[in-house]
């Protein structure tokens, strides 16, 4: 079982909708990361977070701590937003810094 | 641009040869990872470094080594390369100041072919 999952796997959307991605993890952290990945393309930090809330742009990123959940918001989605995008978590008990398989969004004009 | 150059960037090559990718950073930033992107898998751990001279393994780490003998550089070698190695290897550098919390950037991948 992967220690960060995300959902949905694939997602969908019209132009404009509002989009929301899921990262839940199973043990403590210091910090989770929010990344994205255009086809092909490289891999580029969105967020990093221990706690609350951050914004830029129409991404907005939240963390329950408690609950060991995030989601990534995109408000006015657009199909430049098309990517995959990953939560990635650092954990409390070592250095090591594990991904999610990722989520694959489609937005159509 | 964070300053992270992944080398080769391209290579195809044959079971049983040894194979070393380079990931040079110039932020000298104390953390550096490799990771091998799959489909269906997606980014996975092999080695880790949190200073010079220290590696520790990751989920993946069977038929790889790393070294760091300086800051700014992170080899990983594939002493005898097979077919399930072939992948898109990606290195990543982060963490500031001692904790491993500092923001992430990516090298841009290294393909790696394994025939």
């Amino acid at each position: 079982k992967n220690e960060v999952e995300q959902s949905p796997q694939n997602l969908t959307a019209q132009e404009g909708e509002f989009i929301t991605i899921n990262c839940s993890y199973s043990v403590g952290i210091s910090a989770l990361h929010w990344l994205q990945q255009h086809p092909g393309g490289g891999i580029v930090s969105l967020f990093m977070l221990s706690s609350g809330k951050k914004k830029h742009g129409r991404l907005i990123a939240t963390i329950n701590i408690q609950e060991k959940h995030s989601s990534l918001h995109i408000t006015a989605s657009h199909p430049r937003d098309s990517a995959v995008y990953i939560c990635a978590v650092s954990y409390n008990r070592d250095d090591k810094i594990i991904f999610g398989k990722g989520t694959r969004l489609h937005i159509l004009p | 641009d964070a300053g992270i150059t992944q080398s080769p960037r391209h290579k195809v090559t044959e079971t049983g040869t040894p194979v070393t990718l380079r990931c040079h950073q110039t932020e000298n930033h104390r953390y550096m990872y490799w990771y091998r992107q799959d489909p269906g898998h997606g980014l996975r751990l092999i080695h880790y470094s949190y200073g010079v001279k220290d590696t520790d393994k990751g989920e993946v780490s069977d038929g790889y080594s790393v070294s760091r003998s300086k800051t700014e550089d992170f080899l990983l070698t594939l002493e005898s390369a097979t077919s399930s190695q072939t992948s898109v290897y990606f290195c990543a550098c982060g963490g500031y100041r001692g904790t491993n919390t500092g923001e992430l950037f990516f090298g841009e991948g290294s393909r790696l072919t394994v025939l």
